[in-house]
Order: C-alpha cells, then sequence, then structure tokens
C-alpha cells in the first residue's frame, strides 16, 4: 500500500465527453504525476504539478489538463475523448526535494472510451 | 525517447536468483537508475533506486556497473508472486523538471 489512491476505478464513456479522475497524494508528499497506460505498453507522462502549478508536460494536447489543490490532491481532466484515451490512467505522488524524488502509485483508473 | 534498453522477457526458477538487466548508456552523472515492477495492471510498484553504489533493501539488490552504463536488479530467491513487468528507468530533464521515462519493460515469468 504506498497510501496514493485514485478515483474512479473503472470508467466507460463515449466518444466526445468529457472525464474527470481524481488522486489523493500520499501525506507529506508535494508533488503528483499523472500517466497514462495503454494496453501491452509502459507508461507514458502526461504532466506533472507541484504545489498546484503545472511542473512539466509530455507529448500530450491539450485537451488533456489537470489541477492540484492546497492538499495536493490532484485531478486529470480529459475533453473532447477520443478512442484511443482508452487506457488505464495512473497517478504518483512524490516529495520533490531536488535529486532523488521517488514517486509511489496508486492503482490507476481504467478509461473505456466507446 | 526511452532511455533504457531491457529484455522483453525472462523466465526464473522459483527460488533461484533472478538477474534483470538493463543498458543506460546515455546516462547522465546526476541522474538515478530507478526500478518498479507492476503486476496485472495495478500500480506499478517502487522496487530500488541507486546512483553509482550497489543498493540493496528487503526486496532486491541492484548492482549498477563502474561505468553507470548499465545495471542489473537481482531478486535474490524468486517467488511465484514475483511474476511482473519490471521497468528500469532513468528520469530524464522535461521542462524544468524531472520525468520518469518508461519503455515496455521486461516480462519476468517466475515458474514453479
Amino acid at each position: 500500500e504506498t497510501g496514493v489512491t485514485q478515483s474512479p476505478t473503472h470508467l466507460i464513456k463515449t466518444r466526445g465527453q468529457q472525464v474527470t479522475l481524481r488522486c489523493s497524494s500520499q501525506s507529506g508528499h508535494n508533488t503528483v504525476s499523472w500517466y497514462q497506460q495503454a494496453l501491452g505498453q509502459g507508461p507514458q507522462f502526461i504532466f506533472q504539478y507541484y504545489r498546484e502549478e503545472e511542473n512539466g508536460r509530455g507529448n500530450f494536447p491539450p485537451r488533456f489538463s489537470g489541477l492540484q489543490f492546497p492538499n495536493y490532491s490532484s485531478e486529470l481532466n480529459v475533453n473532447a475523448l477520443e478512442l484511443d484515451d482508452s487506457a488505464l490512467y495512473l497517478c504518483a505522488s512524490s516529495l520533490y526535494a531536488g535529486g532523488q524524488e521517488t514517486q509511489y502509485f496508486g492503482p490507476g483508473t481504467r478509461l473505456l472510451v466507446l | 525517447d526511452a532511455k533504457t534498453t531491457q529484455p522483453t522477457s525472462m523466465d526464473c526458477a522459483e527460488g533461484r536468483a533472478a538477474n534483470l538487466p538493463c543498458n543506460h548508456s546515455t546516462i547522465s552523472g546526476n541522474e538515478y537508475v530507478y526500478w518498479y515492477r507492476q503486476i496485472h495492471s495495478q500500480g506499478p510498484q517502487y522496487i530500488i533506486h541507486g546512483l553509482k553504489n550497489n543498493e540493496t533493501n528487503e526486496m532486491a539488490s541492484l548492482i549498477i556497473t563502474e561505468d553507470r552504463k548499465s545495471s542489473t536488479l537481482i531478486l535474490p530467491h524468486a517467488t511465484l508472486r514475483d511474476t511482473a513487468v519490471y521497468y528500469c528507468i532513468v528520469r530524464a530533464p522535461s521542462s524544468g523538471t524531472y520525468k520518469y521515462i518508461f519503455g515496455t519493460g521486461t516480462r519476468l515469468k517466475v515458474l514453479a
């Protein structure tokens, strides 16, 4: 158990809809990173939030957006869902203090877009 | 743009040591090597990390070559529950921060 929780565990949406996924970070952690994992692939970095600001982004379009709250929990929002957005979405929390940064992952949210 | 390369799959007999290699020839001097594993589409589980010295914890040992261009994760006595995909990761700079770049990992199957 990492202390990182995600909700919901599973979700089904239709193409064009919008979705919000949630993540509660481990106590004491100030950084949350989000990843997308398609079937059979390794996780792909979407973006990272540090102290409520986006702090790095991977190769994902602007319809992927996020928020981090004062308690360091986070949301991932995806607009105009496409079929290829079907994936396992993972969040990871960490304590960003320069140098080392060990990320602890939640169990993920499995999104299916029909 | 993964900075690591790993074999696609490996088998190991239960009770034996599992040695999982990783190449990271472009690693920079201050970049750490991290190992995670993922069991059946659960969230990746942290195993161990290191910079240049060998490291050991209750789960595994990490051996990093002197030139830091490769490393080996050692599970000393593999069990069936160690069957998983193992990822070797070097953090890469990205827009003022660092990001984990996952490759496709090594699928380890522990055989009874």
